[in-house]
């Protein structure tokens, strides 16, 4: 069954340091692959995904993320956070076949100034 | 832009009351969605479907029942309310994912509806 792991639930991070958030996917075929952000109190916008081609993607707000198959892994990264970084981020998996769309737990990040 | 509007923002209901939560798209896309969201839980996948009259289980069906009579209407369907189906419920929609021309490959979400049964 499709299933998607973020193991971090909750990371903290100073303003200017790097990031590096989790996601690990169970799916047999090339996934679709999306990363999404939720602020307090608002709604999910996405940051970036991945459909095929280039295994880096860049996305918005300086956020980047790299499709490993071997590793059945796509992690987000930013070289440096800012405080309005501070959110609540979503991997997500989508299957070729069909348009089943699978969220993960999601993680936590808070920015310490 | 994709709008996705859900037709309640806050609902407050009883224990065994049926509730709709309605939910329209104005971007004549194929595939829309029902997610419940709980405090470390994530988004879960309650029903989703690709086409009108034609749904999938998600992962979390159990309580709920959808119906899509037209393409840009989804309506999710609790048909006797419980205590622990108090959560937030989120819409959303896309075009088809595979089409390597649409536009649209990615899910737009609506606002949410929270719902509170007491």
């Amino acid at each position: 069954a499709q299933s998607v792991t973020q193991p971090d639930i909750h990371i903290t991070v100073s303003e200017g340091a790097s990031l590096e958030l989790r996601c690990n996917y169970s799916y047999g075929a090339t996934p679709y692959l999306f990363w999404y952000v939720q602020s307090p109190g608002q709604g999910l916008q996405l940051l970036l995904k991945y459909f095929s081609g280039d295994t880096l993607v860049q996305g918005i707000k300086g956020f980047e993320a790299e499709f490993k198959r071997s590793q059945s892994s796509f992690n987000l990264r930013k070289p440096s956070v800012h405080w309005s970084d501070a959110a609540e981020y979503f991997c997500a998996v989508g299957q070729t076949s069909y348009d089943k769309v699978i969220f993960g737990p999601g993680t936590s990040l808070s920015v310490i100034p | 832009d994709v709008k996705v509007t859900q037709s309640s923002r806050y609902l407050v209901k009883r224990t065994g009351e049926k509730v709709f939560l309605e939910c329209v798209q104005d971007m004549d896309h194929e595939n829309m969605f029902w997610y419940r969201q709980d405090p470390g839980l994530g988004l879960r996948l309650i029903y989703f479907s690709y086409d009108v009259k034609m749904k999938e289980k998600g992962d979390i069906p159990e309580g709920y029942s959808v119906s899509r009579e037209k393409k840009e209407r989804f309506s999710l369907i609790l048909e006797s309310a419980s205590t622990n189906q108090t959560s937030m419920y989120l819409c959303a929609s896309s075009g088809f994912l595979a089409k390597p021309s649409s536009r649209d490959r990615e899910l737009f979400f609506g606002e949410g509806s929270r719902l509170t049964v007491l």
